[in-house]
Order: C-alpha cells, then structure tokens, then sequence
C-alpha cells in the first residue's frame, strides 16, 4: 500500500526485555516522526528525523529509548530493559513538508500496540 | 506544561445538537492542524489553518483560527454518530523549524 505502514501491529513482551518497533514512511516523505499514545490520552512527542539533518530526541522519555533512520526512509524505535510503563500505542507518522503550513500535515500509520507484562 | 490545552476533554452530545472544541496556547503557532482519531487507527487530518482570523469550512465542520494565531476552535452542526472519536489539535510554534507537538484531545461521543 502506499500509507505509512507500521509493525509490529501488537507485541507483547516481558519486563526487562528488549523491543524493535518498525515504520516504512510513504516514499519520498523526508520528515518522520514517533509519537506514543497511552490509553485514552494524547499524543506524546518521542523524536522527529528531518532529511539529512540531526534528530530532535528530545521527547525520548529515557536513554532506554532510541531510534533511527536508514537511508531516509525505514525508521526503528528501539525499546531496551522494557518496564511495564512503556505499555502504548507506538505510532510512526511522515510528511512531505518540513517547513510551512504542510508541515504539520502528517500521514500516521496505524500504530504498534506494546504491552510489558 | 501543555503548550496546547483543549477543552473540553469529553463531550457526550444526542445526535442533531451542535458543538465547539477549543484549542488554546500562550505561544503563537505558524499554523495549527485538526485531526481525528477513530479507535485503533491513526489520527488522520481534517483541516490545517495557517493566517490569523482565518475560516475554514468541511462539511458541517467549521474551523476557526484566532486573530492572534494562539487559538483555535471546532464547530460541529447537527453532530452525527459518525462524528464520534477523539478531536486532536496540534502545531508547531512560530520562530523556525519546530517538532508538531500535539494537544491532548477532545472525545466526542454522539449517541442516536
């Protein structure tokens, strides 16, 4: 399909273990952002990745978090010693834009539902 | 500190009755997005508003921006059970480049 695509859609883990979470962007979307979402609430800012340039980490909760992104397109949310409270929704999202008004028009993918037991 | 605030958090509303959500922020905001969510799926955009005092119609939405780009609202006419799901309004503060940061949203729930 050409939307964003997340996976995996559910992943349920153990405390203490370590999660990889993937987003393929729609193609040629130079801006990518993860954003976590917990029951009911909003979304949390994690880390956006703009073209070629430095991320912006600074919604990462901890340093047990991390991601990248590859050649400017898949990106991977890292998880590491996953505590219960890292129980969300992970959602990826893409845009064209990264200046102006288009910028904030995202395209989201439908989420990883992640549960720490 | 949310930057956007919206209220009001949860609106349960009869089929047919109008509605407005507010999102409000002390910071200017280059422009400012509406979206919705539905129960497992992610948000999709509604409408972005970009110049001070601007107005846009979709539908039996309505969304306004404030004179002063720190403010928006949603109106909703004759709501309909189609309507329901959770209202999310987000921006990127003026000054540059600058993440989309999100408000907590408003659940509307529209019952026939």
């Amino acid at each position: 399909g050409a939307g964003v695509s997340q996976s995996p859609s559910n992943k349920v883990t153990e405390k203490g273990k370590d999660v990889e979470l993937r987003c393929d962007p729609i193609s040629g979307h130079t801006a990518l952002y993860w954003y976590r979402q917990s029951l009911g609430q909003g979304l949390e800012f994690l880390i956006y990745f703009q073209g070629n340039s430095a991320p912006d980490k600074s919604g990462l909760p901890s340093d047990r978090f991390s991601a990248e992104r590859t050649g400017g397109s898949v990106s991977t949310l890292t998880i590491q010693r996953t505590q219960q409270e890292d129980s969300a929704v992970y959602l990826c999202a893409s845009s064209p834009a990264t200046s102006g008004g288009k910028a904030g028009e995202l395209f989201f993918g439908e989420g990883s539902r992640l549960t720490v037991l | 500190t949310q930057l956007l605030e919206q209220s009001p958090q949860f609106l349960s509303i009869q089929e047919g009755e109008n509605l407005t959500v507010y999102c409000n922020s002390s910071s200017v905001f280059s422009s400012l997005q509406w979206y919705r969510q539905e129960p497992g799926e992610g948000p999709v955009l509604l409408v972005t508003v970009v110049t001070g005092g601007e107005v846009k119609k979709l539908k039996r939405l309505t969304f306004q921006f404030g004179d002063a780009r720190k403010d928006s609202s949603l109106h909703i006419t004759a709501a309909q059970p189609g309507d329901t799901g959770l209202y999310l309004c987000a921006g990127s503060p003026s000054g540059g480049y600058n993440k989309l940061i999100f408000g907590a949203g408003t659940r509307l729930a529209v019952h026939p």
